[in-house]
């Protein structure tokens, strides 16, 4: 059974802060790890989509790596702003497709 | 591009009433995908189609859960009786293809079962 697990449950950190969530997974047999955002009371924003072959994949300010072996993914946020508050998901698909999500980190930023 | 549209937004039932969810995925996308989320909890799956197809609803409580995917492009969730416990936010998300590719979800809908 695939289990996603997101450490820590919640972060506060000051703006301009860089900083590391992180996302960890039972099987390492997996095609893609994605990384999302959800504000509150809303729906859930596809940030970036690591492939099985990849290592990283950059947007903006942020980095998001994959390292199937140890079981793990983090998604850095460099010069953390404000609107940067969130909760962040991990989920990944594995053989039976479905995309496994962990319970998220809620992140707030403070001005 | 347009988006994974749901509707509708919000929807507050009493308890043993009928609820029925409505999404229109990314067009072309052929994998359609709703998640149930509780307060604090990751989404999870109760069903995905692929075209008009099921290709995963063993997490579907299919005593009171059903869903169509009509001509492989709009979805329907109906729960018939809603409990308590069926609170929670019924997210859609659609992806172009099944593995490997990355998944858009809608703003979701907010059930209330009173």
């Amino acid at each position: 059974k695939q289990e996603v697990t997101q450490i820590p449950a919640a972060l506060s950190v000051p703006e301009g802060e860089n900083l590391v969530l992180n996302c960890s997974f039972t099987d390492s047999a997996i095609y893609n790890l994605q990384w999302f955002r959800q504000d509150p009371g809303k729906g859930l924003t596809s940030l970036l989509l690591i492939q099985s072959s990849q290592r990283e994949q950059t947007s903006g300010r942020l980095n998001a790596s994959l390292d199937k072996s140890s079981g793990r993914s983090t998604l850095y946020i460099a010069a953390s702003q404000p609107g940067d508050s969130a909760t962040y998901l991990c989920a990944g698909p594995w053989r039976s497709e479905k995309l496994v999500f962990g319970k998220g980190t809620k992140l707030t930023v403070n001005p | 591009e347009a988006g994974v549209a749901q509707s509708p937004r919000y929807k507050i039932i009493e308890k043993r009433q009928s609820v029925a969810f409505w999404c229109n995925p990314i067009s072309g996308h052929a994998t359609l995908y709703w998640y149930q989320q509780i307060l604090g909890q990751g989404p999870k799956l109760l069903i995905q189609f692929q075209n008009n197809g099921v290709v995963d609803d063993s997490q579907l409580p299919k005593d009171r859960f059903s869903a169509e995917r009509l001509k492989g492009v709009d979805s329907t969730l109906k729960i018939q009786p809603a409990k308590l416990e069926d609170s929670a936010v019924y997210l859609c998300a659609s992806s172009l293809d099944r593995q490997g590719t990355e998944a858009f979800f809608g703003q979701g809908t907010r059930l209330t079962v009173v």
